[in-house]
């Protein structure tokens, strides 16, 4: 049973450029939840979707940053015009319900470095 | 708003010493505690998690975990680490939303 998939693993930008990151969650999971970790920080909420339908944004940038879980395909996180700070990992977890008790699977992270 | 702190950020210790990393919540009501680890190069992994019962929670790879409710602690315990043990160790709590409020993490280093 594969596990969460993120690709890119790492990504790389230059200031102003569009990023784009995919998170395909484990098989029977249609919760997802981004988190981003800055340098020497702990990970911190960003967004949590189902199948098309944003649950809870409170994590996430006012401004260039958005999320989506198509009824088809892999959630995406999209940073427009990205700038030096947004340079972090990017963690996506799926759980097979929503709820507290359901235990979140994490991906590997895409490494996004904004040049 | 919930926090989580790690008062620990770097720990250096030698094959088969015991290890207790701490964690601090600051929530009033009805928290759920995971440790999750991350070693070199993989992605987080849960180690253990507490919801309800029994305050001692025994986890993955001998790893042990005790909830003080009146300490607001949920330590991480190990007798005797091993050098495969080396990783990145998170405290994370949920205060009944989904999301996830992580500490900035331990790195240990377990020399052999």
């Amino acid at each position: 049973n594969a596990g969460v998939m993120q690709n890119p693993r790492h990504l790389v930008r230059r200031r102003g450029q569009e990023a784009r990151l995919r998170c395909s969650p484990m098989k029977g999971h249609s919760h997802v939840y981004w988190y981003r970790q800055l340098p020497e920080e702990g990970l911190k909420f960003m967004v949590y979707l189902q199948k098309e339908n944003i649950i809870d944004e409170s994590g996430m940038p006012k401004e260039r940053f958005s999320a989506e879980f198509p009824k088809e395909g892999p959630s995406i996180l999209r940073i427009q015009q990205v700038v030096r700070g947004d340079s972090a990992a990017y963690f996506c977890a799926s759980s097979p319900a929503g709820g507290v008790y359901n235990e979140q699977f994490f991906g590997p992270g895409t490494r996004l470095t904004v040049l | 708003a919930q926090s989580v702190s790690q008062h620990n950020h770097h720990v250096i210790l030698s094959e088969a010493a015991s290890l207790e990393l701490g964690c601090n919540y600051s929530y009033g009501g009805t928290v759920n505690l995971f440790w999750y680890v991350q070693y070199p190069g993989q992605h987080l992994q849960l180690l253990l998690k507490y919801f309800s019962g029994d305050p001692l929670v025994k986890g993955i790879k001998g790893f042990e975990a005790e909830f003080i409710k009146s300490k607001f602690s949920f330590n991480l315990r190990k007798p005797s680490v091993q050098w495969s043990d080396t990783a990145e160790y998170f405290c994370a709590v949920n205060t009944g939303f989904q999301k996830l409020v992580f500490g900035t993490g331990t790195r240990l280093l377990v020399s052999p």
